[in-house]
This record gives structure tokens, C-alpha cells and sequence, in this order.
């Protein structure tokens, strides 16, 4: 069964940096490229970013949203995905969700999402 | 970027109704068109995906179909059941940034 589990959520002051992870599990991780979709309190959903697989040179993409301030990386030896979220604002305050991107682009796999909370 | 403009944002229906979704993309897309259903508290679930092809490997109901390509596309639910009232996006997968539309609240009449 393929599982995808955020943690590392949590409330966090503006500037601040915060991690989340992803444990995947019942599926060959490495094959994939990953992203990261957020969605703020009663807002809709924005996509954050991407890591290709190794095959793919592990390169990244980004939201404008986020560039410069966000790092998604990948440990596929642990099968994990990380984003690391630095200078945080307020307007970062989301459920970040990890997802499974298809051969297609298409997503299947969603994770439960990790709540980031950015306030004095 | 591309911009995803989803109409209406909220739709008022009864069981049993025929309901559509309207999603424009900004410039042309092709068929790289994805459409997600979510329910409060819950991840998004893919319904569609390249436009009009059905996610059965999840077991999305044959009520839902997706028709469209370039910059209009919609999400047509045939008759509208009590499990389907919750939010629909659309989401453009043919460059980046990837993007979605604002959604649409599909609520109880």
C-alpha cells in the first residue's frame, strides 16, 4: 500500500525556518519525481514545487511564491522528501501536502498534509 | 504563468442534478488538464486527468467526465450524488509553474 506521511509541522515566527519531511513507503521512491502542493486556511490549493528523480539529476522546480527561500531535496536511500522553508511570512501559514507525480506529470498520491503556522 | 479560472466558485444542486465546471486556462494547454475533488480535512483525489480520461484505477464513478482542450475545459457530473458535494480543482500540467484554478464549492440546494 502506498503511504506518503508528512511530519515537522508546527508553528514557527515570521523569519523563522521550519523542515518537513515525508516518509514514502509501498513504492519504489526512487523512481519518482515528488512535489510539494500547500493550501492555506480556507484557500485553495498552490503548487509549491518539485524534485525529479536521480535518473533526472534530482533538479527542482519552483513556485515564485517560494523561490529562494524554500529547498526541496530527497533522500532516497530513506525514501524520504524534505522542504526546507526558510524566511518565513505569515503568508506561508498552509497544510503542505507531499505528493506521487505519475510518469505522465499526473498526481495520484497524496499525503494527510503537515499544518505550518507562521505568527508572532 | 499560467492563470486557471474555475466558474462558478460555488454551485448550489440537489441530488440527482446534472452539474458542470468550467476551467479556462490564460494560453493554450492542450489537453494537459487535471481535475481533484476534496472533502474538508481530506487530501485532494484525482478524477481526470489529460483532459477527459477517467482515474478507474481509483475507482472514480463513470458520472464524472471531463471534456475539453487549448483553453476551455469542464468537469460534468451526471447526476450529482450525496458523496459528491466538495470542492473541484482544476490544474494545468503543461509548464511551469504548475497551477490550479480557485476551485469550486459544489453545496447542498
Amino acid at each position: 500500500e502506498v503511504q506518503l506521511v508528512e511530519s515537522g509541522g508546527g508553528l514557527v515566527q515570521p523569519g523563522g525556518s521550519l523542515r518537513l519531511s515525508c516518509a514514502a513507503s509501498g513504492f519504489t521512491f526512487s523512481d519518482h519525481y515528488m512535489d510539494w502542493v500547500r493550501q492555506a486556511p480556507g484557500k485553495g490549493l498552490e503548487w509549491v514545487g518539485r524534485i525529479r528523480n536521480k535518473v533526472d539529476s534530482y533538479t527542482t522546480e519552483y513556485a515564485a511564491s517560494v523561490r529562494g527561500r524554500f529547498i526541496i531535496s530527497r533522500d532516497d536511500s530513506k525514501n524520504s522528501l524534505y522542504l526546507q522553508m526558510s524566511s518565513l511570512k505569515t503568508d506561508d501559514t498552509a497544510v503542505y501536502f507531499c505528493v506521487r507525480v505519475l510518469r505522465g506529470g499526473n498526481y495520484d498520491y497524496w499525503g494527510q498534509g503537515a499544518l505550518v503556522t507562521v505568527s508572532s | 504563468d499560467i492563470q486557471m479560472t474555475q466558474s462558478p466558485s460555488t454551485l448550489s444542486a440537489s441530488v440527482g442534478d446534472r452539474v458542470t465546471i468550467t476551467c479556462r486556462a490564460s494560453q493554450t494547454i492542450g489537453r494537459r488538464l487535471a481535475w481533484f475533488q476534496q472533502k474538508p480535512g481530506k487530501a485532494p483525489k484525482l478524477l481526470i486527468y489529460q483532459a477527459s480520461t477517467l482515474e478507474i484505477e481509483s475507482g472514480v464513478p463513470p458520472r464524472f467526465s471531463g471534456s475539453g482542450s487549448g483553453t476551455e475545459f469542464t468537469l460534468t457530473i451526471s447526476s450529482l450524488q450525496p458523496e459528491d458535494f466538495a470542492s473541484y480543482y482544476c490544474q494545468q500540467l503543461y509548464t511551469y509553474p504548475l497551477t490550479f484554478g480557485g476551485g469550486t464549492r459544489v453545496e447542498i440546494k
